[in-house]
């Protein structure tokens, strides 16, 4: 049982280039999740998955499309990277969307230069 | 919601009883409190989860005033282990409306 897995652990990228990052859960839970961390700022929701096949904006959506693939899978893509997505990126899932009990990833650190 | 702030930074010795605050003036009826735990280079852990009163796992305590305008997480005891950044988040995900993390609280614990 893994847990959540996420998909690069460090990534360095170049402005405007693109790439996806991929979460998986192995625990059969309904609601996915994306967060960012920057230093100082705690984290804050990109988008959501409340169930499969639903996506929901967060907080900072802006210069991120998200898909559900399938009950496990939620990924995160970045179509033209920049300086300010330089970011650790987690990726959680819970049980349901009333479930404030969150399952994080090991993160993914993302530099743009 | 406002932003939720809390403590940037707290100093404790082993064995010590540790209170952390986290403000949250704007919260909503539908609101939870969540705090979370996060070690460097990890993503958060679930420490505990409370909507009014007091709430009492294994590990932690949470007091919420009536109000509910602040929330206050108690760890007994604490360990050099608890060294640790410590999250509120409040929120109701499933009422459409969003959820937010405080600043979050450096927590160090001095042997």
């Amino acid at each position: 049982n893994a847990g959540v897995t996420q998909t690069p652990k460090f990534q360095v990228l170049k402005t405007g280039q693109s790439m996806t990052l991929q979460c998986a859960q192995d625990m059969n839970h309904n609601s996915m999740y994306w967060y960012r961390q920057d230093p100082g700022m705690g984290l804050r929701l990109i988008y959501y998955s409340a169930s499969e096949g639903t996506t929901d904006k967060g907080e900072v959506p802006n210069g991120y499309n998200v898909s559900r693939l399938n009950k496990r899978e939620f990924s995160l893509r970045l179509e033209s990277a920049a300086p300010s997505q330089t970011s650790v990126y987690f990726c959680a899932s819970s049980e349901t969307g009333q479930s404030y009990e969150q399952y994080f990833g090991p993160g993914t650190r993302l530099t743009v230069t | 919601l406002a932003k939720i702030t809390q403590p940037i930074s707290m100093d404790s010795y082993e064995g010590q009883e540790v209170n952390i605050t986290c403000s949250h003036n704007n919260i909503a009826t539908n609101d939870y409190i969540t705090w979370y735990q996060q070690f460097p280079s990890q993503g958060p852990r679930f420490i505990i989860q409370g909507y009014k009163t007091k709430v009492t796992n294994e590990v932690a305590s949470l007091f919420i005033p009536a109000d509910r305008k602040s929330s206050t997480l108690s760890l007994p005891r604490v360990s050099l282990s608890d060294t640790a950044v410590y999250y509120c988040l409040v929120g109701a995900l499933n009422t459409g409306n969003q959820f937010y993390f405080g600043t979050g609280t450096s927590l160090t614990v001095i042997p």
